[in-house]
């Protein structure tokens, strides 16, 4: 079945460092990748969808500068937190949509950021 | 704009019980929907995806209902046991993204 491969799983940074997480579909082609993030004991939230090669569509409030978002290949998609805060330690999840099929989402493992 | 709803918020059962899910939706043009379960600090996993053409889908001890028309849909868990205790999410797909309810925290004590 599809897989999608999240990493890393977890890191910690320093406060005004960047971090970047990867999300690769292994045995399929994602035209279309999405990011989302969790606050403790809340439901995951949109941040923002990205198409293969064209530039990311951002949720209503959030910031397209600090949360970078790359899709150069069909199986690859990065997620950049510019400028870490404590206020961005949070759970982040990507999911990949396939080209064909029945239009099912294969999601990541997850990274837990934790800006100290 | 899609808003997804799942009652109840936190449930606690005895091992053995039957209990159902739910989840509500307020916009019917979807093309799917999907439940998927999380642990704590975990990924998701699916459970059981639903076409918008479907009435439900049976896996295992799992069985999904969907009535598009009036914007529901319910997880069946028979018979649960104590490793069935996670967060269950119901996701709808608009074709556009998915949206996800705020999740039922299930515990299933022994």
């Amino acid at each position: 079945g599809a897989v999608v491969s999240q990493h890393p799983s977890r890191v910690i940074c320093k406060s005004g460092t960047s971090v970047k997480i990867e999300c690769r579909s292994l045995d399929f082609q994602a035209t279309t990748m999405f990011w989302y993030r969790q606050f403790p004991k809340k439901s995951l939230m949109l941040m923002a969808t990205s198409n293969e090669g064209s530039k990311a569509t951002y949720e209503q409030g959030v910031e397209k500068d600090k949360f970078l978002i790359n899709h150069a290949s069909l199986t690859l998609s990065t997620l950049t937190v510019t400028s870490a805060h404590p206020e961005d330690s949070s759970f982040y999840i990507c999911s990949a949509r396939g080209d064909r099929g029945n239009y099912g989402y294969t999601f990541g493992s997850g990274t837990r950021l934790t800006v100290v | 704009k899609q808003e997804v709803t799942q009652i109840p918020a936190a449930l606690s059962v005895p091992e053995g019980e039957n209990l159902v899910l739910n989840c509500s939706f307020t916009d019917s043009a979807i093309y799917n929907l999907q439940w998927f379960r999380q642990d704590p600090g975990k990924g998701l996993t699916s459970l059981l995806l639903i076409q918008s053409s479907q009435r439900e889908q049976t896996s295992g001890r799992l069985n999904a209902s969907l009535d598009k028309s009036s914007g529901r849909s319910t997880l069946y868990i028979a018979a649960s046991q104590p490793g069935d205790s996670a967060t269950y999410l119901c996701a709808v797909n608009d074709n556009n993204d998915m949206r996800f309810g705020a999740g039922t925290r299930l515990t299933v004590k022994p």
